[in-house]
């Protein structure tokens, strides 16, 4: 079974902190998405990474940004936190597939609270 | 634009059959997908269409009509642990990579 491991289930930061979600994926999957998910508004994608070193904004990237250094690692940064990044974080990770019929797979999910 | 239309709640009782209507207009389509994620937990892989058509897997069939941007999920034979919100999302291929642009999802309750 695919496993996506995020590093906490809950987080609470202050205003203006600069935070770190971190997500690992055991498949060797080639891509990996950072989500947020908010009542009302379903999952939006925040950034996504095809490749190690490779990033790509999604619908919603400002102020956050991605590191992926390792194919396996994927992590989101709130450069400076603020309340309006209080949400509930998913990663999935997916493999490339011509056919498209692979599914993303996610991770159980960070719920971050910024005071 | 994009946009991917839901209904927010279902009500269903058990043993019954309830059908989640998904509606869509994106620029690109490569595939849709329906995740279901029970409160607190990660979105699981229900089903995936990309040709026109119903595509069956136990008590869950998903259907899909591209001329008409719509699919459904059909649950048949209602169980209590079927109570969850149910993700319908599409695939708009970028490169080598999926990118998926999920709607609101369908909070489904399934009453004895």
């Amino acid at each position: 079974d695919v496993k996506v491991t995020q590093s906490s289930r809950y987080l609470v930061k202050r205003t203006g902190e600069k935070v770190f979600l971190e997500c690992v994926q055991d498949m060797d999957h080639e891509n990996m998405f950072w989500y947020r998910q908010d009542p009302g508004l379903g999952l939006r994608l925040i950034y996504f990474s095809y490749d190690v070193k490779m990033k790509e904004k999604g619908d919603i990237p400002e102020g956050y940004s991605v590191s992926r250094e390792k194919k396996e690692r994927f992590s989101l940064i709130l450069e400076s936190a603020s309340t309006n990044q209080t949400s509930m974080y998913l990663c999935a990770s997916s493999t490339v597939d011509r056919v498209g019929s692979q599914p993303q797979h996610f991770g159980d999910g960070t719920r971050l609270s910024i005071l | 634009g994009q946009n991917i239309d839901q209904p927010t709640e279902m009500t269903a009782t058990e043993g019954a059959i309830v059908q989640i209507n998904c509606t869509y207009q994106t620029s690109g389509f490569n595939g849709l997908f329906w995740y279901q994620q029970h409160a607190g937990e990660a979105p699981t892989f229900l089903s995936y269409n990309v040709l026109d058509g119903l595509e069956e897997k136990g008590r869950f069939s998903s259907f899909l009509s591209r001329s008409k941007g719509y699919s459904y999920l059909l649950l048949k034979e209602l169980q209590m642990k079927d109570s969850a919100s149910y993700l319908c999302a599409v695939r708009d291929q970028w490169g080598n990579t999926d990118k998926l642009i999920f709607g609101t999802g369908t909070r489904l309750q399934v009453f004895p």
